[in-house]
């Protein structure tokens, strides 16, 4: 079974259109995270959500909404798509992510968004 | 706040040659340190990581880093490369204490294993 699992793995869309990826995570883990990997491979933390506390790293736009039913699924809903938020989009869990940072995390296979 | 630099964005290594990936960070606190390695439209694997004790640290595959303070340097060498090496690794430092969503990444470093 796969710990960290994102769907779907391609997405090819156009531009103002709405999208969602879907996480999903079987370890148990009380932590999620949405990481956006660049073309240059620069990997950014976008949320973090712990027992419904969300963080958001400021530089995120608001067109982006993370979305958690229970502890075990991180959803990341995308309004209004612009051509800057093609990447590589990763979800990723760690079982107590607030308590002392150096927790493993564990990634998803990523999600390729192209926007056109 | 913590910043990472990866000294070179590829690395090409003949097959049975010593690997050696450079990892510099800056961080205004003690540090944890680790070594994390994508591979082909995979998410990205824990290789190892520096907490506290021993500044050599042992990871999967061969791998080890060891952690200098005074150089302020993480570097990831394995003694013999593998052609099952070949991969995207990843350098990243967090401030000990705080939550594991304060990782600051590197760059990457494209490893290539030449038969």
């Amino acid at each position: 079974d796969t710990a960290v699992s994102q769907t779907p793995k391609y997405l090819v869309t156009q531009m103002g259109n709405d999208k969602s990826i879907k996480c999903e995570q079987n370890l148990g883990h009380d932590t999620m995270y949405w990481y956006k990997q660049d073309s240059k491979k620069f990997l950014k933390i976008m949320f973090s959500y712990n027992n419904k506390e969300l963080i958001i790293n400021e530089t995120v736009p608001n067109r982006f909404s993370p979305k958690s039913p229970d502890k075990a699924h991180l959803n990341l809903h995308i309004n209004s798509l612009e051509l800057g938020d093609s990447a590589v989009y990763f979800c990723a869990s760690s079982q107590d992510g607030v308590r002392t940072g150096n927790e493993k995390l564990f990634f998803g296979s990523g999600t390729q968004l192209s926007v056109l | 706040a913590q910043s990472v630099t990866q000294l070179g964005s590829h690395v090409s290594v003949s097959e049975g040659a010593l690997v050696l990936l450079r990892c510099n960070y800056s961080s205004s606190v003690p540090p944890y340190l680790f070594w994390y390695v994508q591979y082909p439209n995979q998410g990205l694997q824990l290789l190892l990581k520096y907490t506290t004790g021993a500044t050599l640290v042992k990871g999967i595959n061969g791998f080890e880093a060891e952690f200098k303070k005074s150089e302020t340097s993480f570097h990831l060498t394995k003694p013999s490369a593998h052609m099952s090496d070949a991969a995207e690794y990843f350098c990243a430092v967090g401030p000990r204490g705080v939550s594991a969503r304060q990782l600051t990444f590197g760059s990457g470093t494209q490893l290539t294993v030449l038969p």
